[in-house]
Formats: structure tokens, sequence, C-alpha cells
């Protein structure tokens, strides 16, 4: 059975400070692998695909990669506004299959 | 500009009075789905529209019902909402339902079941 899991499952960082949100998949054809970004109350706003192991996109202060079996969404020297939810998401045929989300809180 | 628009964005009904949620796209995307939110957790799919060809999730329970009348609007409705129904209700769109496609959201409607 496919499954997506994210952690940590909440992530308090200082602002400045690095770190990576994990995703680890398990999928029987991976057509894709997506992350978004999620504030409370709202609805997903995309943020990366990825579609093979190797594959790393970057926006801003984010960076995420993509193994055969996980993925990382790196944050380099995180703001306030980052903080929200990361989703990560996998393509099954013809579905989007969704992890619990990482809760981040960057603190001034 | 919003691309996947939902209303309302608040909804209140009470235990078994039916209630439609509405979404619109301006993308002109094939596909449109409709998903569940609980507290802290994942999206979870509920049924979703390749153009008029309608796909229910088997786990969908039957008091959840949508309509496609043409490429712009969805409309989920609940037939006999219970309080296990409270929830952000997500609509999304993509250009194809294979291969991977990018799916945008809209800002959801949040349901609340007296």
């Amino acid at each position: 059975e496919d499954q997506v899991t994210q952690s940590p499952e909440a992530l308090r960082l200082q602002e400045g400070e690095s770190s990576s949100l994990n995703c680890s998949y398990t999928v029987s054809g991976l057509r894709g692998l997506f992350w978004y970004r999620q504030d409370p109350g709202k609805g997903p706003e995309f943020l990366f695909t990825l579609y093979s192991a190797g594959e790393e996109k970057e926006k801003e202060r984010l960076k995420a990669t993509l193994t055969k079996k996980e993925s990382f969404l790196h944050i380099t020297a995180p703001k306030p506004e980052d903080s929200a939810t990361y989703l990560c998401a996998v393509a099954d045929t013809n579905k989007l299959i969704f992890g619990t989300g990482t809760l981040l809180a960057v603190q001034p | 500009d919003a691309m996947v628009i939902q209303n309302p964005r608040y909804q209140v009904t009470q235990f078994g009075k039916p209630v439609t949620l509405s979404c619109s796209q301006t993308l002109n995307h094939n596909v449109m789905y409709w998903y569940q939110q609980k507290s802290s957790q994942a999206p979870k799919l509920l049924f979703h529209y390749y153009d008029k060809d309608f796909n229910n999730e088997a786990d969908t329970p039957d008091n959840f019902q949508s309509r496609r009348p043409n490429t712009s609007f969805c409309f989920l409705d609940i037939r006999s909402p219970g309080l296990g129904d409270a929830a952000m209700y997500l609509c999304a769109t993509s250009r194809d339902s294979g291969s991977g496609d990018i799916q945008y959201f809209g800002a959801g409607t949040r349901l609340s079941v007296l």
C-alpha cells in the first residue's frame, strides 16, 4: 500500500537556523513527489515537484531533493514568514497521497 | 488573482441539514478534485471529475456527492451532515489526471456542524 510519512511532526527554529524536513514514501510507481505549503485555515500552496531520484529544485530559502525512498525540504536561514505546515505528497496513477505534514514555527 | 475559488469560506450547518459547497476555476483544467481535511490530518481525496467522468474513492461515504455542470464549476453536496463531517473541504484542479500533474488548491471551506 502506498504510504507517505513526514518527520518531524513539528519543528521550532530560531530565525536564521537552517534545518531539513523529511518525507519518506513507499509507492509502486512514483509519478511525482510534491511539496506544498499550507498556512492555517488556507488551502495548500504548491512549492515543488520532483520526478526522479537525484533531482533538486530551489525557491528562495527552500530546496527540495529526492532519492528513491525519501525527499528532503531544506530550509536555509528561515524567517518568521516561513512558518507554516509543509505537506509532502506522492502521485499514484490519478491521485495524490499526502503525508500529515510538518508544522514549522520560526521564531524571531 | 485567485485561480481556484471556493465559496463560502466558512459554512455552518445543522446536524442532518443538507449543505452544498462550491468551487470554480479559471484555469480551464480538465480535472477537479474534492478533499476532506480534518485538523492536523492529511487531505483525504473524496472524489474527482475528469471532464464529466466522475470517479469516487472506494471509502467515500454515500452521504457525499458531487456535481460538475460545466468545466468551471464543481459542487460538493453533503446530504445529511453529521458531527464527524466537520472539517476543511478543499477543491483542487489539475490539467490532467495522470503523470503527476500539479494540483492547484483553493482556499478551502471550513464546515461546522451544530
